[in-house]
């Protein structure tokens, strides 16, 4: 079983759509949770850090659930440059090193 | 302020060539780390410095790679000799210590295609 898991997508949505991304993680000693977004042949660049109480940040709001082994990213009124790669990133037990998933590819359509 | 650099952007080599990858981090992060994505794979942890020391190089495939980071600034990565499944992209990336952990950012990567 991989370490973190994602939604397989891809998600094609239209302008204006509301969408949710789902990701699970394996190991219980996960300790910082974040988001990052992956444009097609670009490095993964941060969108946002997720806190235990959940956070937003203008359209898109995230989500942990640490009982079930889940974090969620929502994004609101989707824009086409919200189309790219999501990947869920997690840090395990007290180290830094990242552990990330599949990713989940978004398409805006028109 | 300068983002993380990476040189080269790409590199072609024949397999059994060595190939050195540098990465320069954003000034004033003691934090650097390597990560790879090979195609169709999630991006993989490589190793982690901490300044010019080596705290975690848990995740380095085998013996023909080497990363450096002499004087606690620029790191390099050399393969060799370099074989075909070293083909893929190598991330860089840089953290300082903030309220919510380690943000890390990237650079841009070196694409490397061993033939």
């Amino acid at each position: 079983r991989k370490e973190v898991e994602q939604d397989p997508g891809p998600f094609n949505v239209p302008e204006g759509a509301t969408v949710a991304f789902n990701c699970t993680y394996s190991n219980s000693a996960s300790q910082s949770f974040f988001w990052y977004r992956q444009d097609c042949r670009k490095e993964p660049k941060l969108l946002m850090s997720v806190y235990s109480s959940g956070n937003e940040d203008g359209r898109f709001t995230a989500q942990l659930n640490r009982a079930s082994q889940y974090i969620s990213l929502l994004i609101r009124d989707s824009k086409l440059s919200d189309s790219a790669t999501y990947l869920c990133v997690v840090i395990i037990n007290y180290g830094q090193n990242f552990v990330f998933g599949p990713g989940t590819r978004l398409s805006v359509l028109p | 302020e300068a983002g993380v650099t990476q040189f080269p952007s790409h590199s072609v080599i024949e397999k059994g060539q060595t190939v050195t990858l540098r990465c320069d981090p954003i000034s004033g992060h003691d934090n650097l780390y390597w990560y790879r994505r090979v195609m169709g794979k999630e991006i993989k942890f490589l190793l982690h410095f901490v300044k010019e020391s080596k705290q975690d190089e848990s995740g380095m495939p085998n013996n023909r790679f080497l990363a450096e980071r002499t004087g606690g600034t620029y790191s390099t990565l050399k393969v060799q000799p370099a074989e075909l499944e070293d083909s893929g992209v190598y991330f860089c990336a840089s953290s300082q210590l903030t309220d919510v952990g380690y943000e890390q950012y990237f650079g841009p990567g070196t694409r490397l295609t061993v033939t």
